[in-house]
């Protein structure tokens, strides 16, 4: 009953491989996000969908590839991977307003090697 | 674009001192202000929300908040510090009346608690 929930947990791939990442949330909420925490500890969001309708998309690589096939699922695809897209990929869902803040899922570790 | 800013990138307390985070914003209209908190490998869980009801919040864990517009903060406290607070804790920003509901987050503070 986990209220956003990520797959995988860990990934480790090789430099030039296509990965996904699936997010679910079952709380209702309208809106779903993906951030990217680096080594840093820095957050920084990359994508986000209100009702399957893409909201904002920061200045990402367009390796980076959102899908929401409904607003209850938001997945990450990255074709042709590099060392620099190590991180840490966390989803996220809110009520349309944000006044409530985000809820988080528990993140997927991506090692590129 | 809103932002915030965390003074002190790492905080070091004793067990049952005075925990104080600071966080500053930038804005001239109060935006909405959160505070997070990350445990080792784990996500992030809310601590506390301002939305603009009273000035003091009141979170999880002991945690409080007072959100001040003359000094465009919003610091969080814990009045006596246990080992368990250890973590990372971000104070994140939301525009009001944004058509994109983004947050974005200060660059966090690592707290370490020592016995």
């Amino acid at each position: 009953d986990t209220a956003v929930s990520q797959t995988p947990k860990y990934l480790v791939t090789q430099m030039g491989n296509d990965k996904s990442i699936k997010c679910e949330q079952n709380l209702g909420h309208d809106t779903m996000y993906w951030y990217k925490q680096d080594s840093k500890k820095f957050l920084k969001i990359m994508f986000s969908y209100n009702n399957k309708e893409l909201i904002i998309n920061e200045t990402v690589p367009n390796r980076f590839s959102p899908k929401s096939p409904d607003k209850a699922h938001l997945n990450l695809h990255i074709n042709s991977l590099e060392l620099g897209d190590s991180a840490v990929y966390f989803c996220a869902s809110s009520q349309r307003t944000g006044v409530y803040g985000y809820t988080f899922g528990s993140g997927t570790r991506l090692t590129v090697v | 674009a809103q932002s915030v800013t965390q003074l002190g990138s790492h905080v070091s307390v004793s067990e049952g001192a005075l925990v104080l985070l600071r966080c500053n914003y930038s804005s001239s209209v109060p935006p909405y202000l959160f505070w997070y908190v990350q445990y080792p490998n784990q996500g992030l869980q809310l601590l506390l929300k301002y939305t603009s009801a009273a000035t003091l919040v009141k979170g999880i864990n002991g945690f409080e908040a007072e959100f001040k517009k003359s000094e465009t903060s919003f610091h969080l406290t814990k009045p006596s510090a246990h080992m368990s607070d250890a973590a990372e804790y971000f104070c994140a920003v939301s525009d009001r009346g944004s058509n994109d509901y983004k947050l974005s987050f200060g660059a966090g503070t690592t707290v370490t608690v020592r016995a």
